[in-house]
């Protein structure tokens, strides 16, 4: 059992540059979301969903877009980086609302 | 927002207990999580207590609430080198759809 994927493990771009995050889960969870990771900051949740087709913003929404046009994945795409998002980004999902969250191993990117 | 709080380090000899506490903001928190990240890994949920319990046991791990005080701790009997990571205490709000909010992490370090 997979669990929860991503890809890839590690990147690095120019600023300006953009790229799409994937995130691929096999566990017909429902609810999926997107965090950073940053030094001394804890996990913060970027953009989440409830649901194939159904998004919403998170705390730090901005300079990242998503979609998710079928249950198991769920991308996260930056359309222009920027050095500040330089960060550790975890995918995680959950079987429903008051489910425990399971995580992807994360994806380090690098902004130069 | 939600403010969940933590001390940063903790270093505890092999075979003692381990205690890390976590404070909270948010009084309508649902669930409360303890998840432990080791280097370069994703988050592993380790145990969850619902917001109308106040203890939680699980082999090693032992999590209180104090809900009057909004403190949540996790202790870890007979610390093995093994336990040696980064814990992160996450709370649920009642709104929102499994947004968690984390704490800054604690790092365990276990002195053979």
């Amino acid at each position: 059992n997979a669990g929860v994927t991503q890809t890839p493990k590690f990147q690095v771009l120019k600023t300006g540059q953009s790229m799409t995050l994937q995130c691929a889960q096999d566990m017909n969870h429902e609810y999926m979301s997107w965090y950073r990771q940053d030094p001394g900051m804890g996990l913060r949740l970027i953009h989440y969903s409830v649901g194939a087709g159904i998004t919403d913003q998170g705390e730090v929404p901005n300079g990242y877009n998503v979609s998710r046009s079928t249950t198991e994945d769920f991308p996260l795409r930056l359309l222009s980086a920027a050095p500040s998002q330089t960060s550790v980004y975890f995918c995680a999902s959950s079987y429903s609302q008051n489910s425990p969250l399971h995580f992807g191993n994360g994806t380090r990117l690098t902004v130069t | 927002g939600e403010d969940v709080e933590q001390s940063l380090f903790l270093s505890v000899r092999e075979g003692d207990s381990s205690v890390i506490n976590c404070t909270y903001t948010d009084s309508s928190s649902t669930y409360l999580y303890w998840y432990k990240q080791e280097p370069g890994a994703g988050l592993q949920l380790l145990t969850y207590i619902f917001s109308n319990m106040d203890m939680k046991q699980d082999q090693r791990l032992t999590v209180l609430l104090n809900k009057k005080d909004k403190h949540l701790s996790l202790r870890i009997a007979d610390t093995q080198t093994g336990d040696s990571a980064i814990y992160f205490c996450a709370e649920s709000p009642q709104t929102g759809a499994n947004n968690l909010f984390f704490g800054t992490g604690t790092r365990l370090t276990v002195i053979p």
